[in-house]
């Protein structure tokens, strides 16, 4: 059974930094691309960032580019998301979603139960 | 960065049928096709189809999606209760080099 479980959400003060987090089980980890998604409160999906199952190639929508990175360790099986200068607009819950194929960031086979960033002072 | 277009709303009697629409350009739906994901309010979004329609195994064959040029569609036969939900589109861009999402249409059974 696949399985995502998000950690690393919570309070910070704007300016701040923050890691998620992302599990993943029940799959061959490798093989597959990831991406993080968030929702802020009452809003639509946003993607926020992708990287492929062989983690050789990342990408970052407009807004945090240059503030968040994406990485994963194999070894470990999980995904992070290191959140450097959070702004209040980067408030919502993040979601891990896993991909279709090795090079797939669009479709979310599987997703996470999300984790709850609010930045705020 | 621009999404894509979806209808804020739809609302059909149950077991009728409701064809939802996504919007981009030739950049991303017309180039790869879109993802469709249905989202109950507080749970996380559940994959439909991708790849236009192809569905992930458990979803129901009452979901199909195709595509037409730059347009994605979603049509839900047999309308249920449980249908009620937000239903999000998704494609790569490859002009962006970015996953774009639509805004969501909210679907109510009456």
């Amino acid at each position: 059974e696949v399985q995502l479980v998000e950690s690393g959400g919570g309070l910070v003060q704007p300016g701040g930094s923050l890691r998620l987090s992302c599990a993943a089980s029940g799959f061959t980890f490798s093989s597959y691309a990831m991406s993080w998604v968030r929702q802020a409160p009452g809003k639509g999906l946003e993607w926020v960032s992708g990287i492929s199952g062989s983690a050789g190639t990342t990408y970052y929508a407009d807004s945090v580019k240059g503030r968040f990175t994406i990485s994963r360790d194999i070894s470990k099986n999980t995904l992070y998301l290191q959140m450097n200068s959070l702004r209040a607009e980067d408030t919502a819950v993040y979601y891990c979603a896993k991909g279709v194929s090795s090079g797939s960031y669009y479709a979310g086979e599987y997703w996470g139960q999300g984790t709850l960033v609010t930045v705020s002072s | 960065q621009a999404g894509l277009t979806q209808p804020p709303s739809v609302s059909k009697d149950l077991r009728q049928t409701a064809t939802l629409t996504c919007t981009g350009n030739s950049n991303n739906v017309g180039n790869q096709g879109a993802a469709w994901l249905q989202q109950h309010q507080g749970h996380p979004p559940k994959l439909l189809s991708y790849r236009n329609n192809n569905r992930p195994s458990g979803i129901s064959e009452r979901f199909s999606a195709s595509r037409s040029g730059n347009t994605a569609s979603l049509t839900i036969t047999g309308l249920q209760p449980e249908d009620e939900a937000d239903y999000y589109c998704s494609a790569w861009d490859s002009s962006l080099s970015a996953v774009v999402f639509g805004g969501g249409t909210k679907v109510t059974v009456l």
